[in-house]
């Protein structure tokens, strides 16, 4: 079963919105949170990644804000553009490095 | 930053025949390596994590005979698709992980371009 459950399946959001990803798991273990994003027919991509002990990072246009005694993280997409149309998959990595995926989150970004 | 190439990035083959994909750390030394399988629209799963000059280790339900991962060196893992079926077709991932001292703990996984695979 899925170790990290991730919402929406998948979101529209015109051009300058937000877009918002959340992420869920339970296995406590777990000690580092990335974000991939994946354009059609190619590899994931890191997009951003938090450690357990910071509740949020910044990088330019992409936040994770990150809970962990709801244990719970989400992302944000701050002034979507629409090359950020792409599938968003949040991941934790256990101390084994074994990295859980989400089901992913196909974001359309409409001009 | 690291780059991790596949090859070939597609490749279509025969029922029944064998099929190798390549997985190279270009400009680091990988002591880890994964091999994931992803369907369309679907999620990546992970099939085996293979370390260097050993056996690779399998996740439950994936066939280690019909799957052969090989790492012999710190920048090459290769994965052996064997007696390919239709229902092998998928886009194949590895991702390549650096060592921090003796454990990839903490350690990013930096992703290959993919490979598409359709068995006919």
């Amino acid at each position: 079963q899925q170790q990290v459950k991730q919402s929406p399946q998948s979101l529209i959001v015109q051009k300058g919105g937000i877009s918002i990803i959340n992420c869920a798991y339970e296995n406590t273990a777990f000690d580092y949170f990335p974000w991939y994003q994946q354009f059609p027919g190619k590899g994931p991509a890191l997009l951003i990644a938090i450690r357990p002990d910071v509740s949020e990072k910044k990088e330019g246009r992409f936040t994770i804000s990150f809970n962990k005694s709801a244990k719970q993280f989400s992302l944000h997409i701050m002034d979507s553009q629409p090359g950020d149309s792409a599938t968003y998959f949040c991941a934790a990595t256990d101390s084994w490095g074994k990295l859980q995926f989400g089901a992913g989150t196909q974001v359309v970004v409409t001009p | 930053g690291a780059v991790v190439s596949q090859h070939p990035s597609w490749v279509i083959c025969k029922s029944g025949t064998s099929v190798k994909i390549e997985c190279r750390s270009l400009d680091f030394q990988a002591t880890t390596m994964f091999w994931y399988r992803q369907f369309p629209k679907q999620s990546l799963m992970l099939m085996a994590t293979s370390n260097e000059g050993s056996k690779a280790t399998y996740e439950q339900g994936v066939e280690k005979d019909k799957f052969l991962i090989n790492h012999a060196s710190l920048t090459l893992s290769t994965l052996t698709v064997t007696s390919a079926h239709p229902e092998d077709s998928s886009f194949y991932i590895c991702s390549a992980g650096t060592s921090g001292g003796s454990s990839i703990y903490y350690d990013e996984q930096f992703f290959g371009p993919g490979t598409r695979l359709t068995v006919l």
